[in-house]
């Protein structure tokens, strides 16, 4: 059974702090790692897939960076706003077969 | 990047019943895929719908209590069948397009009394 964990499972932060969650994956079959915004009663949004170690992507504000060596993976976001509110998903690929193994997701709440 | 519809959005039903939850596509895709989210879970495949070809079923995941059809390459649908309340979840519908990235519908809130 693969285990994808993420942390802190919520968060409240102020409107312009910076902060960041992990996600942690298996790191053996390893294909890629995709990072989803989900608000309620919307899709999932995709923000980042990454399949090379070492990988940094970065969209607005929001950024990721990637080690499948020892299996995590770090978003950032700087300056959050309140429509940053929202869960945020992690999940992992292990082939090219396009199956989603995802964690339970962090709930960042940004208050203004 | 893909659009995709689910139907219903929302629904309550009766245990017992059975509830289609259909999926369109705004453009041809290769593979679609169903997953749950029970309350407090992260979200799980049910299964890859196949076009022309029986879906596969992950484990914990049985054929006639999760009905898949994918008549072509921009439609699906899931049936809950004999609904219970442990069937309470939001299901959502989801397709590759290239480039690796997995595109999902907005979900359909299930609730089962």
């Amino acid at each position: 059974i693969l285990n994808v964990e993420q942390s802190p499972q919520s968060l409240h932060v102020q409107e312009g702090d910076s902060t960041n969650f992990t996600c942690s994956f298996p790191s053996s079959n390893f294909y890629a790692l995709h990072w989803y915004r989900w608000e309620t009663a919307k899709s999932p949004e995709a923000l980042f897939v990454m399949t090379l170690n070492g990988d940094e992507k970065k969209k607005g504000r929001i950024s990721a960076t990637l080690n499948t060596k020892e299996g995590y993976s770090y978003l950032y976001i700087k300056g959050s706003q309140p429509e940053d509110s929202a869960t945020y998903l992690c999940a992992f690929s292990g082939g090219s077969n396009y199956k989603l193994t995802f964690g339970k997701g962090t709930l960042l709440t940004v208050n203004p | 990047s893909a659009v995709i519809s689910q139907k219903p959005s929302r629904d309550i039903c009766q245990r017992g019943t059975s509830l289609t939850i259909q999926c369109q596509v705004d453009s041809q895709v290769t593979m679609m895929f169903w997953y749950r989210q029970q309350p407090g879970q992260s979200l799980t495949l049910i299964a890859t719908a196949n076009q022309g070809s029986e879906a596969t079923y992950e484990s914990g995941f049985v054929i006639d209590k999760f009905p898949i059809s994918r008549p072509n390459l921009t439609f699906s649908t899931l049936t809950v069948s004999n609904m219970s309340p442990e069937d309470s979840s939001i299901y959502l519908c989801s397709a590759e397009q290239g480039g690796n990235t997995i595109y999902f519908g907005e979900g359909s809130w299930l609730t089962v009394v």
